[in-house]
Formats: structure tokens, sequence, C-alpha cells
């Protein structure tokens, strides 16, 4: 089936604990991209990859890492976590030329406390 | 920045009935829009996107309509079913050849039986 899952579904920790959640896709897509959802905000851009080793901030980069070893995979690391990254976050993948046409996984809900 | 806004947060019909979902956009560069659906404790899903080289564009039961005079994208749902009900959030690429996207904050599109 084809997929993007993510690692935990849920989580919580402690401020400055570092953290990695994973993504990966098995429909071998070139894009992909994490994103975060707060209530009133709607979705935003954390990191985007538009192919292995080649990664670019979004909108909200800030206090987030990301690396692209691997095409299906794309973790998000967050390094030393605050309680204003507690939100819902999404990873989603999509393939050259219909690159907005995107796969988004199930979501991670993370509570930093 | 730049932002995608939506004209109503929340849009209840009744079943059978067209719906009409509104969102307008300010970053004149933006050459692709999209809209995706989002079903309650799930993640986003892909409906249908246009260029900006395009004014109309059909799917099945869904129509997106683009006006660039007025900066203004809509999306129209054909006969709405209770399976419709979801937020429904638009964005934008602002232009280039990278693959950022911007999201409006979305409307709650309830359908009514």
């Amino acid at each position: 089936e084809a997929q993007v899952t993510q690692n935990p579904r849920y989580l919580i920790t402690v401020t400055g604990k570092k953290l990695t959640v994973t993504c990966s896709q098995n429909m071998n897509h070139e894009y992909m991209s994490w994103y975060r959802q707060d209530p009133g905000l709607g979705l935003r851009q954390i990191y985007y990859s538009m192919n292995v080793e080649v990664t670019d901030k979004g909108d909200v980069p800030e206090g987030y890492k990301v690396s692209r070893k691997e095409k299906r995979n794309f973790p998000l690391i967050l390094e030393s976590p605050s309680p204003n990254q507690t939100s819902l976050y999404f990873c989603a993948s999509s393939n050259r030329g219909t690159q907005y046409e995107q796969y988004f996984g199930p979501g991670t809900r993370l509570t930093v406390t | 920045g730049e932002s995608v806004g939506l004209h109503l947060p929340t849009l209840s019909v009744q079943e059978g009935d067209n719906s009409i979902i509104n969102c307008a956009y300010s970053n004149s560069a933006s050459d692709y829009f999209i809209w995706y659906k989002q079903e309650s404790g799930k993640g986003p899903q892909f409906i249908i996107d246009i260029r900006s080289n395009m004014d109309k564009r059909q799917g099945q039961r869904v129509t997106v309509l683009l006006n660039k005079t007025v900066k203004h994208l809509s999306l129209q749902i054909a006969a709405t079913q209770p399976g419709d009900s979801a937020v429904y959030f638009c964005a934008e690429n602002g232009g280039g050849s990278n693959y950022k996207l911007t999201f409006g904050k979305g409307t709650l599109l309830t359908v009514n039986p």
C-alpha cells in the first residue's frame, strides 16, 4: 500500500530533551516536506526537500533540523524542544512534476512540557 | 510576508446542495494554487490544483475557479455529500521553482443530512 508513515504518532516530552520524528514514504517520491498545524494558524511549512541531500527552509524553520540521506526518509529533529513547539506535525511527499499533489502522513501530536 | 486567507471559516450546507468555498490570496507571484481536504483526525488529502494560466479546472464533482484580477480562488463541490464534511484548505506556491507552500487557515464544511 502506498503510504507515508510517521513515528511516533504521539509524544509527550520535556523542554530541552532532543527528539526525532521519523517520516518514511514507499512511493519513490522526490519531494518531501514537514508541516506543523496549530489551531487558528492552519498548516505551516517547516522544511522541505526536493531530493536526496537537498533541503530548504519553509516558513517556520526555527528550532528544527532535517536531513535527507535517503530518498524514502525525511526525519524531523528538535534539538532542544520548547513548549511553543507543541503542535500536530505532518510529513508529506510528492512526485516531481506533480509536486503539489502531496501525500500526507497521519500526523504526530507532540506535547512539550 | 504575504499569506493566503479565507472569506468564511465555517460553511454549513444541506446534503445534495452545491458548496462553494472561497479563498483570497495576495501573492501575485504564485503560479500554482491547490485545494486540500482534511477529515477529522487525518492528514490533508489533495483534491485539485490549478495553474495561474488557467481560470477553471474540473475534477470529479469539484471545480476550481481562479480569478487573478481580484486574486480569488474558489472550490465548488457539486451535490455535496456527508462524506464531504471536512476542513478545506487552499494553498499557493509563491511562484519560483522551489517547493514552498503557504496554506490558508481553512474552512470547516458541515453537510447536514
